[in-house]
This record gives C-alpha cells, sequence and structure tokens, in this order.
C-alpha cells in the first residue's frame, strides 16, 4: 500500500519558522494537501494542490514541493499554531486517498 | 455557507450494527464526492473510501472494504456509513468530508464518536 512519510514531531520557537516534510514517491504525480487539526476539532485544510492556499488562511502558512517530498512552512509561528499537521494525496493512478501519519508541531 | 452536520456519538457493543450520518448543506449534494475518514485514539487520519451521491459511484479503501459500508439518500442530501457487524477495534472517530477540487476536502464535518465496547 501507498505510504506518506512525516516526521512525528516538530518543535519551534516563538517567531521562527517551522518546516514539515511529508515524502512519497507519487508525489511527483499527485497534488500533496496539508490540514491542521487542533486536538478535539476536525482537520482544516491549509493547502491545497502543493502550495495554494484556501482564502481564510493566513499567509504565514505556505507549501512548496521538491521531487518526492513536499514541505509545509509556518513562517512566524504563532503559540496557536501548535497542533497536529497532516498531508495527503492520492496514489500514483488517483485511485486512493493516503494521509500522512502526522507531525505535532510544538511551539516553545 | 456549506455545511456538513453529522449525527452524535454513539456507544454501541460488539456484534451491533450501526448507522451514522452527515447531513449536507450549502451546495448542490450530488455533484460532488463525499469521503469518511477514521481516526482512532490519539491516531492519525485513515481514508477509508469515498462516494458520489449523484450516480452511487464508491470506493473503498483496502483497508475497510467488506466491512463498512457507503450510502446516500440525495432526497435529504445526507450520506451515511454503516457496519452490520461493529468491533472493538472500530472505537474512532469519524469524519465526513467534501472533496473539492483534486483530490483534497476544504470542508468537513464535526465528527461522530463512535464507542464499541461490551
Amino acid at each position: 500500500s501507498y505510504e506518506l512519510t512525516q516526521p512525528p514531531s516538530v518543535s519551534v520557537s516563538p517567531g521562527q519558522t517551522a518546516r514539515v516534510t511529508c515524502s512519497g514517491h507519487a508525489l511527483p504525480k499527485q497534488y500533496a494537501y496539508w490540514y491542521q487539526q487542533r486536538p478535539g476539532q476536525a482537520p482544516i485544510l491549509l493547502i491545497f494542490k502543493d502550495t495554494e492556499r484556501p482564502s481564510g488562511i493566513p499567509e504565514r502558512f505556505s507549501g512548496s514541493i521538491s521531487g518526492t517530498t513536499v514541505t509545509l512552512t509556518i513562517s512566524g509561528a504563532q503559540a496557536e499554531d501548535e497542533a497536529d499537521y497532516f498531508c495527503q494525496t492520492a496514489d500514483s493512478t488517483g485511485t486512493y486517498v493516503v494521509f500522512g501519519g502526522g507531525t505535532k508541531l510544538t511551539v516553545l | 455557507e456549506v455545511q456538513l452536520v453529522q449525527s452524535g456519538a454513539e456507544v454501541k457493543k460488539p456484534g451491533e450494527s450501526l448507522k451514522i450520518s452527515c447531513k449536507a448543506s450549502g451546495y448542490t449534494f450530488t455533484s460532488d464526492w463525499i469521503a469518511w475518514v477514521r481516526q482512532m485514539p490519539g491516531k492519525g487520519l485513515e481514508w477509508m473510501g469515498i462516494m458520489h451521491p449523484g450516480d452511487s459511484d464508491d470506493i473503498y479503501s483496502p483497508s475497510f472494504q467488506g466491512h463498512v459500508t457507503m450510502s446516500a439518500d440525495n432526497s435529504i442530501t445526507t450520506a451515511y456509513l454503516q457496519w452490520s457487524s461493529l468491533k472493538a477495534s472500530d472505537t474512532a472517530i469519524y469524519y465526513c468530508a467534501r472533496r473539492g477540487s483534486g483530490h483534497g476536502f476544504p470542508f468537513w464535518g464535526q465528527g461522530t464518536t463512535v464507542t464499541v465496547s461490551s
């Protein structure tokens, strides 16, 4: 089965830049999406189609891609950004959706 | 405004059946795919499958094929996820999500907590 690999945790100081990576061999062929999930809440779409940001999402959130790795960058991390972050894509055929295992971002 | 409102929390015993719902509003229900996503306690998101209410086309994750059934009632713009025989390992939060362009999900329900315990 197809998998996306994320680091389990990332730490960042307030105001600094946090980067969360996600690796998968289908990523050059299929778009990646990023979600934020705070405790007890449903996921929120942060980035779609690798680099696009939905309306209402702060500009400090951005996405990029290099080869088989996509990266979510949070510029000037804030305490409210402490949450779990999940990447998501489809397999190379576009049939099945897959989520990464998630990364817990700590802002301290 | 697009809204997905899910049914309330459920407590069931192993072997029992269950059907949870996801009421959609604010868009044309039959025009977009709706997916179901599982989140076991303290764990990540797992895609269970997706269905299109317009033509009842569906795709199940191999991990969930045969254990759950997705359906929809277009007359009341509601999607369903059901089990015929629950297991303790089905204890989780279940989310419905409407697919946007591509394979992403910009709209999510609030989640339904299912607890299966003897």
